[in-house]
């Protein structure tokens, strides 16, 4: 199975940083990750998918990039709503896996 | 706009037999557009993904091989819904079970259904 490993655990920011979450795998899968956002008691929300497309309807603030093993995430200026926990996830071969997620807290 | 709807029970005995319903609206099982999945998620396994079916021509099934041996999955044209069965549960298999549509080229789990918490007890 491709092991899917980010960094960091956890991050404390602020309203207006800019955050930058990575994920490595732990074998190329080129472009086949997608980044989910999720909250408390709620299922994941897709993000970004296929390393840096924007899912519709999500804000422009998010964006990733990547290719082969390494990827991140990158929130330009975090609004109270972005506050949770990112999940990253490969789509190059099943069985898929996920990061063990980013918890991102209010500093 | 494709929703998920699931049900079944939030309580299942060791060693019986876990049985979740995913009821879709806005697209049909059977379509070519992508996969049905069931994903799971706990404090110790984090998520999971189980396995998925789809239509291509024919009916196919992919899973985990850590639940290989225990899980199926069914679509059911008539309902337009698809099913999880994990046989033989313990209580590592509490967890939060998500069913999920997987859009195709590029692939991507894009719509969640809502959660069932399964909770093994006696």
């Amino acid at each position: 199975d491709i092991q899917m490993t980010q960094s960091p655990s956890s991050l404390s920011a602020s309203v207006g940083d800019r955050v930058t979450i990575t994920c490595r795998a732990s074998q190329s899968i080129t472009r086949n990750l997608n980044w989910y956002q999720q909250k408390p008691g709620k299922a994941p929300k897709l993000l970004i998918y296929a390393a840096s497309i924007l899912q519709s309807g999500v804000p422009s603030r998010f964006s990733g990039s990547g290719s082969g093993t390494d990827f991140t995430l990158t929130i330009s200026s975090l609004q109270p709503e972005d506050f949770a926990t990112y999940y990253c996830q490969q789509s190059y071969s099943t069985p898929y896996t996920f990061g063990q997620g980013t918890k991102l807290e209010i500093k | 706009q494709v929703q998920l709807q699931q049900s079944g029970p939030g309580l299942v005995k060791p060693s019986q037999t876990l049985s979740l319903t995913c009821a879709i609206s806005g697209d049909s099982v059977s379509g070519n557009s992508g996969a049905w999945n069931w994903i799971r998620q706990s404090p110790s396994r984090g998520l999971e993904w189980l396995g998925r079916t789809y239509y291509r021509s024919k009916w196919y099934n992919d899973y985990a091989a850590s639940v290989k041996s225990r899980i199926t999955i069914n679509p059911d044209t008539s309902k337009n819904q698809f099913s999880l069965q994990l046989n033989s549960v313990t209580p590592e298999d509490t967890a939060v079970y998500y069913c999920a549509r997987e859009y195709w080229n590029p692939f991507r789990v894009d719509v969640w259904g809502q959660g069932t918490t399964v909770t093994v007890s006696s």
